[in-house]
């Protein structure tokens, strides 16, 4: 089985500041990580993934990721929030191999504060 | 080219009333997913199809909900007899063979029940 939980649904940052979204993972394999995003009344949007190569995930939007196996941990960071950035924010995970199911997380809504 | 479409957009359907969504995946896709995301929560796998294969109908919630791909192509998703707590934002994804990890979403259908 595989799951991911999102602490906190809801995180407001300043313009200007570090975003940080945290995700943790379960799975019986070597897990494909994934971070969406998603604007409003919008469809999601893949913003990086994991799938065994380098730890260090950088997508697009100035955002990145640092898968880390020791802490089941896949947190999203960017250095600088615009405000642009106010969406919601779902972290996923699947099983390496083939078509799999996709596990979502419940999903977290980042405010940016002018 | 085009991404993944859905249709309509909106519906507002009578409790009891059967309804279908549509979903158009990316060109040469061959596998399509739907999810469900209802209000506060993340998203819920309802089915995905996979080429020739037999879908993976793990996560409909009961009988009343159905899908179908015609073609190796389009997608419905019925939901018969509707009832209110099947208001959700429906949401359609496709991947390629060439990457199968990376799920591409379309806008979703929004579906109120009243």
């Amino acid at each position: 089985a595989q799951s991911v939980t999102q602490l906190g649904s809801h995180v407001s940052v300043s313009e200007g500041a570090l975003v940080l979204l945290r995700c943790n993972y379960s799975s019986s394999v070597p897990p494909y990580l994934f971070w969406y995003v998603q604007y409003p009344n919008q469809g999601l949007q893949l913003l990086l993934k994991y799938t065994s190569a380098a730890t260090l995930v950088k997508g697009i939007n100035g955002f990145e990721a640092e898968f880390k196996k020791s802490e089941t941990s896949f947190h999203l960071t960017k250095p600088s929030a615009h405000m642009s950035d106010a969406a919601e924010y779902f972290c996923a995970v699947r099983n390496s191999g083939g078509y799999q199911k996709v596990t979502f997380g419940t999903g977290t809504k980042l405010q940016v504060i002018p | 080219g085009a991404g993944v479409s859905q249709s309509p957009s909106n519906k507002v359907t009578e409790k009891g009333k059967d309804v279908e969504l549509r979903c158009d995946p990316i060109s040469g896709h061959t596998a399509l997913y739907w999810y469900r995301q209802s209000l506060g929560q993340g998203l819920e796998f309802l089915i995905y199809f996979q080429g020739n294969s037999a879908p993976d109908k793990s996560g409909l919630p009961s009988d009343r909900f159905s899908a179908e791909r015609t073609g190796g192509s389009v997608s419905t998703l019925t939901i018969q007899r509707t009832q209110q707590e099947d208001s959700a934002v429906y949401l359609c994804a496709s991947s390629s063979s060439t990457s199968k990890e990376t799920q591409y979403f379309g806008p979703g259908t929004r579906l109120l029940v009243l």
